[in-house]
């Protein structure tokens, strides 16, 4: 069964500090790893990454895939109280008949105090 | 460009009804995966079609149905509701099923 386990599950920072959370994984023909970032309904899309060490960048979030270790990570920099959100990391995996389906992990609870 | 769009957003139901949410993809997007989330856990895959044919189903009782019309759009229903289908029922689009998914807002369903 396939499995993405995200770390820390919560965490609380002051503005402009800068954080990082993790996600490792566990599946079988693996495609790509997405981050969304989740506010109140809708995970709208931050990153997709299929290639090990190519750092994906976003203003101040960046993601980077390592597929020998199987995990990866996505770094917010100077934080702002409007990064508060549930962000998500999924893993998309070639089923046999043919589609993809993306497994989540249960998500980290960012929250940034003024 | 529209996003994709959910309909209702929020439904109350009571233990045994039935319910049909209702999804349309991105324009030019074939297909449509439902997932549902509960509460602290993230979103848990139910369905996916493409081209009005169900692709895969993820591990949910038959009382979980969906299908695809030919405008891309998508339903899913929920037969004999137990109090624990209380969730956030989002849909996603992508171009091909293989690609990218771009969620919906979602709509939020309350058994009683």
């Amino acid at each position: 069964e396939d499995k993405v386990v995200q770390s820390p599950l919560s965490l609380v920072v002051h503005e402009g500090d800068t954080v990082t959370l993790n996600c490792s994984y566990e599946v079988t023909n693996f495609r790509s790893l997405l981050w969304y970032k989740q506010e109140k309904k809708a995970p709208t899309f931050l990153f997709m990454l299929t290639s090990s060490g190519i750092e994906k960048k976003s203003g101040r979030l960046s993601s980077i895939l390592d597929k020998k270790e199987l995990f990866s990570i996505l770094n917010i920099t100077a934080t702002q109280t409007g990064d508060s959100a549930i962000y998500l990391c999924a893993v998309v995996s070639l089923q046999y008949s043919g589609y993809s389906t993306l497994t989540f992990g249960k998500g980290t609870m960012l929250l940034v105090s003024p | 460009d529209a996003g994709v769009t959910q309909s209702p957003t929020h439904l109350i139901k009571t233990r045994g009804q039935h319910v049909t949410l209702r999804c349309s993809p991105i324009s030019g997007h074939k297909s449509v995966s439902w997932y549902q989330q509960v509460l602290g856990q993230g979103p848990q895959f139910i369905f996916q079609y493409y081209e009005k044919e169900e692709r895969g189903r993820g591990n949910f009782p038959d009382r979980f149905s969906a299908r695809q019309f030919p405008n891309y759009s998508s339903e899913l229903n929920v037969n004999a509701l137990l109090l624990g289908d209380s969730a956030l029922y989002l849909c996603a689009s992508s171009l091909s099923g293989t690609d990218t998914q771009y969620f919906g807002p979602g709509t939020r369903l309350t058994v009683l």
